[in-house]
């Protein structure tokens, strides 16, 4: 069973949509991360929660909310979804730990997100 | 700024060595990460330095000086499968967050 789950795999919805990524993991890591992927520009950083009570906006936040409801879980909405925002997107998780090597990431299986 | 610098493309042959540089520069350093992805799936973790230094694991090989800001993966044996990008991201110092480079696409020709 894979450790870190992404609902759905893919979706196509329409401009002005409110649409909900889902994100579970079976790691029992703290922290979770919810990343974009384009073409040429690499993993760009949405939100990210050290805790159940820790969000924190990444470099490209606006557009997006997060809901953490459990250590394992953690949702991604776009409130009302537009074009750009087609896109692959990926969960991830670490643990916390004090050594860097345990904050390694690992990712979910990526949901392609198509808004028409 | 903070920034990663890696070729966008490289071409190598099956059976060949392939070395992938890295170079970086971040408001302090708590360490540099290599995760190889495949079209379209996700990225998984091949390695990790935080010491200067030459850390092997099989075929695939890291290394890392942090006076010059400069790492880089090394790939023996090349294999079709070894065909995918390759990720070079570095923790900086005092930061929760990975900073990411844009990947190298790598070919790997019969």
């Amino acid at each position: 069973d894979a450790d870190v789950t992404q609902t759905p795999r893919n979706r196509i919805t329409k401009t002005g949509k409110r649409i909900m990524l889902e994100c579970s993991q079976t790691k029992g890591h703290d922290r979770m991360y919810w990343y974009r992927q384009d073409p040429g520009l690499g993993l760009r950083l949405i939100y990210y929660s050290f805790d159940v009570k820790d969000i924190n906006k990444g470099e490209i936040s606006d557009g997006y909310s997060v809901s953490r409801q459990a250590q394992a879980k953690f949702s991604l909405s776009l409130e009302s979804a537009i074009p750009n925002q087609t896109a692959l997107y990926f969960c991830a998780t670490s643990d916390r730990g004090l050594a860097g090597a345990q904050e390694t990431q690992y990712f979910g299986p990526g949901t392609r997100l198509l808004v028409l | 700024g903070q920034n990663i610098d890696q070729p966008t493309e490289m071409t190598a042959t099956e059976g060949a060595i392939v070395q992938i540089n890295c170079t970086y520069q971040t408001s302090g350093f708590n360490g540099l990460f290599w995760y190889q992805q495949h079209a379209g799936e996700a990225p998984t973790f091949l390695s990790y330095n935080v010491l200067d230094g030459l850390e092997e694991k099989g075929r695939f090989s890291s290394f890392l000086s942090r006076s010059k800001g400069y790492s880089y993966l090394l790939l023996k044996e090349l294999q079709m499968k070894d065909s995918a990008s390759y990720l070079c991201a570095v923790k900086p110092g005092n930061n929760r967050k990975l900073i990411w480079g844009l990947g190298t696409s790598l070919a790997v020709n019969p």
